[in-house]
């Protein structure tokens, strides 16, 4: 059974700090792992995808790995912004069906 | 703009009470969608599979009775919280798998419901 775990758990950061989230999972038969965006009482912003046959993607300020082998994603922000706080989710799995961790909640300030 | 649209956002009702919960595919045909549940703090678990023209797949632990699914057409299912009582107050939320341009599938979710039960 798959399992997700996000470390840490709550992140508070000065603006333009880079940071880097963490998500390791338990069955590396994973078919893809995404990166969400959830912002207080509201749905999930698919953030980056990233195939199982992939390593990493990036989209604008963010940047995600894959490391199969050692059951690891991790999310890169740079230069982050107020805007970025929310909480992050990573989910891994099976085709579509997707375990989804804790999530990290961050906050960034002014 | 939103794929997956989902109503109501948001819903108080008393006890006893039946809610539904309605997840639609904008533009693009789903014959499979999916319903977590989300705990304060706590993250999405996956409840069911709805699946067009046929019965929903439910996790271990979910009663089928009880959140009844109805996926009647290529773009809408229905998650109805029957008898709701207070410990069925949560944030629902449902997903939709779409082809991408790079004929990759994607997960996307609706906005969410915040179920609240007197």
């Amino acid at each position: 059974k798959q399992e997700v775990t996000q470390i840490p758990a709550a992140l508070s950061v000065p603006e333009g700090e880079n940071l880097v989230l963490n998500c390791s999972f338990t069955d590396s038969a994973i078919y893809n792992l995404q990166w969400f965006r959830q912002d207080p009482g509201k749905g999930l912003t698919s953030l980056l995808l990233i195939q199982s046959s992939q390593r990493e993607q990036t989209s604008g300020r963010l940047n995600a790995s894959l490391d199969k082998s050692s059951g690891r994603s991790t999310l890169y922000i740079a230069a982050s912004q107020p805007g970025d706080s929310a909480t992050y989710l990573c989910a891994g799995g099976g085709f579509q069906k997707l375990v989804f961790g804790t999530g990290t909640r961050l906050l960034v300030s002014p | 703009g939103a794929v997956v649209s989902q109503h109501p956002s948001r819903v108080i009702c008393k006890s006893g009470t039946s809610v539904k919960i309605e997840c639609r595919s904008l533009d693009f045909q789903a014959t499979t969608m999916f319903w977590y549940r989300q705990f304060p703090k706590q993250s999405l678990m996956l409840m069911a599979t709805s699946n067009e023209g046929s019965k929903a797949t439910y996790e271990q632990g979910v009663e089928k009775d009880k959140f009844l699914i109805n996926h009647a057409s290529l773009t809408l299912s229905t998650l109805t919280v029957t008898s709701a009582h207070p410990e069925d107050s949560s944030f629902y939320i449902c997903s939709a798998p779409r082809l991408n341009q790079d004929t990759n599938e994607k997960l996307f979710f609706g906005s969410g419901t915040q179920l609240s039960v007197l």
